[in-house]
């Protein structure tokens, strides 16, 4: 079955640091979609990345990078220099199958505190 | 990049009462979308499949004759609450997909979400 996997319930840091949320997957079919959302306090979901089973490298879009291992079936998300606006909750999600289902992870909520 | 609205963006109803949610894409043709149901401080959870031209898919658990869903056009579906409860007050967020790019293009859009509370 598939499961996607936040350990981290909540996280708190404060501004400037760095955090890494980390997120891990289960799924037997070999091409699959792995994705980060972030949701702010308004509720709507804002794609960060998206990142399919076949290209393992590691991505950086400004203060964000990404680390996908598919040795261990983990996608994590690393904030370099935390900012308040930065606070949210966070969504790992895996596509698999027929392209027809997308599952969530538990999400991990980020606080940044000033 | 592609727009995925949803209308209302909160509704309060009346216990017994049914409210329907839109939610559209603009830019883009849709033949599938995705409606999730979001309590509060928990994920996303699906909770049907629409497919424009057939029957809706749903999850194990949800009652479909509780949540009508309608796919009646490339950009159009609805999820229409019925008999309304306390208990169906949730985030709804729907989600499009486009394959205009291919099969393993895949793209998916969300919603802005539809807060619902029933009174």
């Amino acid at each position: 079955a598939q499961k996607v996997t936040q350990a981290q319930t909540e996280i708190s840091v404060v501004e400037k640091e760095d955090v890494t949320l980390d997120c891990v997957y289960e799924t037997r079919d070999t091409t699959y979609y792995l994705f980060w959302y972030k949701q702010p306090p308004s509720g709507e979901l804002v794609f960060l990345i998206r990142r399919n089973s076949f290209d393992e490298q590691n991505e950086i879009s400004g203060r964000y990078s990404w680390n996908f291992q598919k040795s261990t079936s983990s996608f994590n998300f690393t904030i370099t220099a935390s900012q308040v606006v930065d606070s949210a909750v966070y969504f790992c999600a895996l596509l698999w199958g027929s392209y027809d289902k997308v599952i969530f992870g538990p999400g991990t909520s980020l606080s940044v505190i000033p | 990049g592609a727009v995925v609205s949803q209308h209302p963006s909160r509704v309060i109803c009346k216990s017994g009462t049914s409210v329907k949610i839109e939610c559209r894409s603009l830019d883009f043709q849709a033949t599938t979308m995705f409606w999730y149901r979001q309590f509060p401080k928990q994920s996303l959870m699906l909770m049907a499949t629409s497919n424009e031209g057939s029957k809706a898919t749903y999850e194990q658990g949800v009652e479909k004759d509780k949540f009508l869903i309608n796919h009646a056009s490339l950009t159009l579906s609805t999820l229409t609450v019925t008999s309304a409860h306390p208990e169906d007050s949730s985030f709804y967020i729907c989600s499009a997909r486009d394959i205009s790019g291919g099969l393993y293009s895949y793209e998916q859009y969300f919603g802005p979400g539809t807060r619902l509370t029933v009174t």
